[in-house]
């Protein structure tokens, strides 16, 4: 099946600090790409969707200035957390899509992000 | 609004055993239907996906089945191992201009030798 890797898989920051967690579709080009935030013993939660060259739209509760999401182009999106705090520390898990028969999406292995 | 209700919230097995896991939803205009194995700290595998036409589909040991008409499915998992120990996930899709995604909770399986 289709490949999406995640970069970093797992990153330590300080308090005030952004971070910023790189998706790849490395063999399909992905028309579209969603990211979601996972707290332990919790189910996936959407954030946002993004298109590629189009602004990305994001999940009622979900603040766009600290989780800024860009898609430029068909095998990469990222994801900044802006002035990072403790709350914010979650499993952030990627997929893409090429919006292909059945919409399938496919996950990327996650990352891990720790705030102090 | 979309929901997807699963059931049992987790469950523990012996190896060997089989098991079944339920997915309820109310998700419209449905799209399909996936189940995704997620072990923990990865992201989530596909196992099956299923269509309002299908009402079962086979991957290996796990079974997946839909019934379009009570809005309920369910994997069967046959012959249990412990590297089935993970979270299952049901995750239908809503159509209808974009394709809108609803998790459900997830059930968390334990295989113990």
């Amino acid at each position: 099946g289709a490949v999406v890797s995640q970069h970093p898989s797992r990153v330590i920051c300080k308090s005030g600090t952004s971070v910023k967690i790189e998706c790849r579709s490395l063999d399909f080009q992905a028309t579209t790409m969603f990211w979601y935030r996972q707290f332990p013993k919790q189910s996936l939660m959407l954030m946002a969707t993004s298109n590629e060259g189009s602004k990305a739209t994001y999940e009622q509760g979900v603040e766009k200035d600290k989780f800024l999401i860009n898609h430029a182009s068909l095998t990469l999106s990222t994801l900044t957390v802006t002035s990072a705090h403790p709350e914010d520390s979650s499993f952030y898990i990627c997929s893409a899509s090429s919006g292909g028969l059945g919409h399938e999406q496919f996950f990327g292995p996650g990352t891990r992000l720790t705030v102090l | 609004k979309n929901q997807v209700e699963q059931s049992p919230q987790s469950l523990i097995i012996l190896e060997g055993k089989n098991c079944t896991l339920q997915c309820n939803y109310t998700v419209s205009p449905f799209s399909n239907l996936r189940w995704y194995k997620q072990d923990t700290g990865r992201g989530p595998v596909s196992l099956t996906i299923m269509t309002f036409s299908e009402n079962t589909k086979s991957n290996g040991r796990y079974t997946a089945t839909l019934d379009a008409d009570t809005k309920q499915s369910s994997l069967h998992i046959t012959a249990s191992q412990l590297s089935d120990s993970a979270s299952y996930i049901c995750v239908v899709g809503a159509s209808g201009g974009s394709y809108i995604p609803t998790f459900g909770r997830g059930t968390s399986l334990i295989v113990h030798p």
